[in-house]
């Protein structure tokens, strides 16, 4: 079975200051990856999400995110980062699995704290 | 515009009752899930539906029973038997092999 983590659960960053959410996930088989982000008492939104092709993914809001298959990593990026980044962001991925078709595992999270 | 629909936003019950969370998707898609979300936690699957009349365990059923009757509608029934049901409870929709997951707003339960 596929695991993800989320190495951080809390980031601490000074508004405008560049950011790096990591994103570990074990798996041998192709995967897709996603990062979902969550503002407090609402639903998860979709930042952006790799399937293949250029390994650098660029979403919403100026993140970024790069897949490394290597280091089976997804870590999540943004330059300049802004108070109202401030949320849960979840990285999630989907393996095909026989018989059960792809199922999606989310990381534990990463609060996204920004400070003026 | 297509999207989830959750209701209601917030819910309050009384210990030993069953209640019921509705999610609503006109998006057409053939798969639905419902995850339960605690404070400064992920998200753990309780259910997952992926047609209409079949539907399967998650990670967390006990305690939780889910009917699919029709492709729009996932109910979620929060039984008495659930031994902590205050929580987010959030439903999800998907299609394809893919399974990129589309999220409603979400569903405050809370035991008084």
């Amino acid at each position: 079975a596929q695991s993800v983590t989320q190495l951080d659960s809390q980031v601490p960053v000074f508004e405008e200051a560049p950011v790096e959410l990591r994103c570990n996930y074990s798996s041998s088989v192709s995967v897709y990856l996603f990062w979902y982000v969550q503002y407090p008492n609402q639903g998860l939104q979709l930042l952006l999400k790799y399937l293949s092709g250029s390994t650098l993914v660029k979403g919403i809001n100026g993140f970024e995110a790069e897949f490394n298959k290597s280091q089976t990593s997804f870590h999540l990026r943004k330059p300049s980062v802004h108070i109202s980044d401030t949320a849960e962001y979840f990285c999630a991925v989907s393996v095909t699995t026989r018989g059960a078709g792809n199922m999606l595992t989310f990381g534990g999270g990463t609060r996204l704290m920004v400070k003026p | 515009d297509g999207g989830i629909t959750q209701s209601p936003k917030y819910l309050f019950r009384k210990e030993g009752q069953n209640v019921t969370l509705s999610c609503e998707q006109n998006l057409n898609h053939d798969a639905m899930y419902w995850y339960r979300q605690d404070p400064g936690q992920g998200l753990r699957l309780i259910y997952y539906s992926q047609i209409v009349n079949d539907f399967q365990k998650g990670d967390i059923a006990e305690g939780y029973s889910v009917s699919r009757e029709k492709k729009e509608s996932f109910p979620l029934t929060v039984t008495s038997a659930q031994k902590n049901p205050t929580a987010f409870y959030l439903c999800a929709s998907s299609i394809g092999r893919i399974n990129e997951q589309f999220f409603g707003p979400g569903t405050r339960l809370t035991v008084l």
